[in-house]
């Protein structure tokens, strides 16, 4: 069974940094591309950001380039995103989602997504 | 950017009726994929609109559509169902989301 499960969510203060984490199990994890999803509150759901399987290519959402650093550390089966800089905006729940494609391949959806974590900005 | 909009937002439905949810493209896509969204739970994989079917997916659902244009139809809802629904198109990054379909 695929199982995500992230951690690392909390109340900071606008400018201040925070790192958000995925552990992943139940699948070959360094198979498949990972993303970063969140929903702001009362709002619908935003793609944030994209990594390779292999960790050599990253995509972002233009509102957080520069901001937010996708990685990936699959002896570890895990995934993070560094979040720098934060954002009234920037507060959400935000899910780790897996890319359904096999062996490295992005299908650039989501077939299986965490239970999510909260992240809230405000002074 | 793709932009993708849902209609209607919302829609007042009751357990038995059939409903269609429409995902509108900004440009022409390849295809596009659907989720349902329960509140405080992890969005769920519906289904692509390229597929006459999903495994695990009751048969009620459909999607379909080509171009800009793509559908979602619940026949014969049931109580579980009643969830926001959200496409989304895998063709191009920026990924992008609709707006979501509350079906209430």
């Amino acid at each position: 069974e695929v199982r995500l499960v992230e951690s690392g969510g909390g109340l900071v203060q606008p400018g201040e940094s925070l790192r958000l984490s995925c552990a992943a199990s139940g699948f070959t994890f360094s198979d498949h591309w990972m993303n970063w999803v969140r929903q702001t509150p009362g709002k619908g759901l935003e793609w944030v950001a994209s990594v390779k399987s292999d960790g050599s290519q990253t995509y972002y959402v233009d509102s957080v380039k520069g901001r937010f650093t996708i990685s990936r550390d699959n002896a570890k089966n895990s995934l993070f995103l560094q979040m720098t800089s934060l954002r009234g905006e920037d507060t959400a729940v935000y899910y780790c989602a897996r890319d359904p494609g096999p062996g490295g391949i992005g299908w650039y959806y989501f077939d299986s997504w965490g239970q999510g974590v909260l992240v809230t900005v405000s002074s | 950017d793709i932009q993708l909009t849902q209609s209607p937002s919302s829609v007042s439905a009751s357990v038995g009726d059939t409903v269609t949810l429409t995902c509108r493209a900004s440009q022409d896509i390849i295809w596009l994929v659907w989720y349902q969204h329960k509140p405080g739970r992890a969005p769920n994989f519906l289904m692509s609109a390229a597929a006459s079917s999903q495994g695990g997916v009751p048969s009620r659902f459909a999607a379909g559509g080509s171009g800009t244009e793509f559908f979602l139809t619940i026949s014969g809802l049931q109580a579980e169902d009643f969830a926001t629904y959200y496409c989304q198109q895998p063709n191009w990054f920026p990924l992008t989301f609709g707006g979501g379909t509350k079906v209430e």
